[in-house]
């Protein structure tokens, strides 16, 4: 089945405190992304990658780091995790980077920062 | 890069049609516009996609005027189901191979029953 992953779907963690969200995909993707949503905001890009080792930034980037090893997954790291990052999380894949493909999402990590 | 304007909300009875306005004044050359769908704690999902002129497939139509300026999704009678928040995808080329994707704010959809 092809699908868009993401690991833990919950997390509760301290100010500080390193931490990794994974995302996979199984479709051969070229293009993924990580957006965070928050109430009256929607959904804002953090940063997205067009291919192996090909990542740039979107509209919040800061506080975090994405890496792009392999085409099937793209990480997205908090070094220092801040309360203000307390949000839905979301990573998304499609075919290309034209913005006619069609992005598939993942379920969601929903992270709380204490 | 490019900005897009939705309603906040909406609120519509069962069985009538629903039509979702979006602004991008500054949509580029080469961008498509795409609307999606999300139910509460899940992704967003495709809906439909257009360039110029009409779209219409099983779920929606998607109508864009000659300017581009602004795109409208209508979802025909609308059900229960329908009750979800509702974006509206630009894509924004920053670069040579190189795209960001701006989604709006959203519009949250209500139907009454």
């Amino acid at each position: 089945e092809a699908q868009v992953t993401q690991n833990p779907r919950y997390l509760i963690t301290v100010t500080g405190k390193k931490l990794t969200v994974t995302c996979s995909q199984n479709m051969n993707h070229e293009y993924m992304s990580w957006y965070r949503q928050d109430p009256g905001l929607g959904l804002r890009q953090i940063y997205y990658s067009m291919n192996v080792e090909v990542t740039d930034k979107g509209d919040v980037p800061e506080g975090y780091k994405v890496s792009r090893k392999e085409k099937r997954n793209f990480p997205l790291i908090l070094e220092s995790p801040s309360p203000n990052q307390t949000s839905l999380y979301f990573c998304a894949s499609s075919r290309s980077s034209l913005d006619s493909d069609t992005q598939y999402f993942g379920p969601g990590t929903r992270l709380t920062v204490l | 890069l490019a900005k897009t304007t939705q309603p906040i909300s909406m609120d519509s009875y069962e069985g009538q049609e629903v039509n979702i306005t979006c602004s991008h004044n500054n949509i580029a050359t080469n961008d498509y516009i795409t609307w999606y769908q999300q139910f509460p704690s899940q992704g967003p999902r495709f809906i439909i996609q257009g360039y110029k002129t009409k779209v219409t497939n099983e779920v929606a139509s998607l109508f864009i005027p000659a300017d581009r300026k602004s795109s409208t999704l209508s979802l025909p009678r609308v059900s229960l189901s329908d009750t979800a928040v509702y974006y509206c995808l630009v894509g924004v080329g920053s670069g040579a191979g190189s795209y960001q994707l701006t989604f709006g704010k959203g519009t949250k959809l209500s139907v009454i029953p």
